[in-house]
């Protein structure tokens, strides 16, 4: 069982460049979600999915784009990407459990540089 | 929406020491409140979690208290050791029917350092 699995690992980008984040979890869970990490600003939501075929707004969506391809797999695009999304971003799934919780399983990262 | 406040940013303590951490939320449907455990450079992962029916819940060195009133819950860590030092987040959940339901709101997160 890997978990959930996000590539790349690092990336360096121009202004202006495009990428798309991969995200793919074997845990059949139904929800998935992407945040981004900074310093001191903790881990705010970009977007999430809460099951295959929807996907909701989170904190900072602006500048990102996603797609729920099927269950196992959530991507995050940045069209053009700025230096303000110089990050670390982590891709995370969940599923309810039977005592009600909501236990997220999150991605080993990418950090990405824009410069 | 929610909006989960967090004390202190950083904390310092010797070994051996109590680390106590605190989390205010402000939505009062909230009914799951997890902690993550990031080490440096790893992933968050779940510690401990408790749900608005239990006022505390305990797992070896680690405890959380929730006080639903004042809407206020606590990490407790005892006898803290150097592999304790890492950044801790609380988050706060409404969790029920709907999609917009089961999201966590994360505190922006203590850095602990535990000096041998």
């Amino acid at each position: 069982n890997a978990g959930v699995t996000q590539t790349p690992k690092f990336q360096v980008l121009k202004t202006g460049q495009s990428m798309t984040l991969q995200c793919a979890q074997d845990m059949n869970h139904n929800s998935m979600y992407w945040y981004r990490q900074d310093p001191g600003m903790g881990l705010r939501l970009i977007y999430y999915s809460a099951s295959e075929g929807t996907t909701d707004k989170g904190e900072v969506p602006n500048g990102y784009n996603v797609s729920r391809l099927n269950k196992r797999e959530f991507s995050l695009r940045l069209e053009s990407a700025a230096p303000s999304q110089t990050s670390v971003y982590f891709c995370a799934s969940s599923e309810r459990t039977r005592l009600a919780k909501n236990i997220q399983y999150f991605g080993a990262g990418t950090r990405l540089s824009v410069l | 929406g929610e909006n989960v406040e967090q004390h202190p940013s950083t904390l310092s303590v010797q070994e051996g020491d109590s680390a106590v951490i605190k989390c205010t939320y402000s939505d009062s449907a909230s009914n799951y409140f997890p902690w993550y455990k990031q080490e440096l450079g790893k992933r968050p992962q779940l510690i401990i979690d408790i749900r608005s029916n239990v006022g505390e819940k305990k797992d070896q060195r680690i405890a959380v208290t929730l006080n639903k009133t004042a809407k206020h819950f606590s990490l407790h860590i005892t006898e803290t050791q150097p592999e304790d030092s890492a950044v801790y987040f609380c988050a706060a959940s409404r969790f029920g029917r709907g999609s917009t339901l089961g999201r966590l709101y994360f505190g922006r997160g203590t850095q602990l350092t535990v000096w041998p």
